[in-house]
């Protein structure tokens, strides 16, 4: 089954400072596909990122950056030279092609960045 | 382009009252899902569509019911609301149901049940 694991439920950062939100998941599908969504405190959802699993290049946008790692099972998010802005619930997914659930959300991690 | 909305944004309904939750895309989408938000658990999938007419079961369905009479509009009901279905629900739509495609959500419906 597919699952998905934010372990840090909370981070608090001084402006500037990079930081590195972990995602762990598990699947059992060869294909499957990881996802990072936002979260501001207005509360909508924002998309950031797709990735497949057979496409493991790091990504960069910006000032975020993704690491994905097979190996480990992760799929690793980090802000450089984070911003009051960046305050938001990150939330990492995961989709199977085979899984009959479409999309599993891990719980999330609250970042706050202080100025 | 609205994307995904959802009506309404806020409701507070009283143990045993029944509301609905009207969701509404102009993507074209075929497929629409509906989620709920609690504190420290992320979001959980309480029903979905995978077109017209057609709906299934999610991780949470116990308790709601849902609609899809129109390919634009995903209906979520509570017939007999509880206090525990306090609680943000999210819509969301994608363009199939593969799993490369991006779900897109709604601002969310924030509902307390007293």
């Amino acid at each position: 089954a597919q699952k998905v694991t934010q372990a840090q439920t909370e981070i608090s950062v001084v402006e500037k400072e990079d930081v590195t939100l972990d995602c762990v998941y598990e699947t059992r599908d060869t294909t499957y596909y990881l996802f990072w969504y936002k979260q501001p405190p207005s509360g909508e959802l924002v998309f950031l990122i797709r990735r497949n699993s057979f496409d493991e290049q790091n990504e960069i946008s910006g000032r975020y950056s993704w690491n994905f790692q097979k190996s480990t099972s992760s799929f690793n998010f980090t802000i450089t030279a984070s911003q009051v802005v960046d305050s938001a619930v990150y939330f990492c997914a995961l989709s199977e092609n085979s899984g009959n659930t479409p999309l599993v959300f891990g719980k999330g991690t609250r970042l706050s960045v202080i100025a | 382009n609205a994307g995904v909305t959802q009506t309404p944004k806020f409701r507070v309904l009283k143990t045993g009252q029944s509301m609905t939750l009207l969701c509404a895309q102009d993507m074209n989408h075929e497929y629409m899902y509906w989620y709920r938000q609690d504190p420290g658990m992320g979001l959980r999938l309480i029903h979905y569509s995978v077109g017209e007419g057609t709906t299934a079961k999610g991780e949470v369905p116990d308790g709601y019911n849902v609609s899809r009479l129109k390919k634009q509009n995903f209906l979520l009901g509570l017939e007999s609301a509880a206090p525990s279905q306090t609680s943000v629900y999210f819509c969301a739509s994608s363009y199939s149901f593969s799993a490369r495609e991006t779900q897109y959500f709604g601002p969310g419906t924030r509902l307390l049940v007293l």
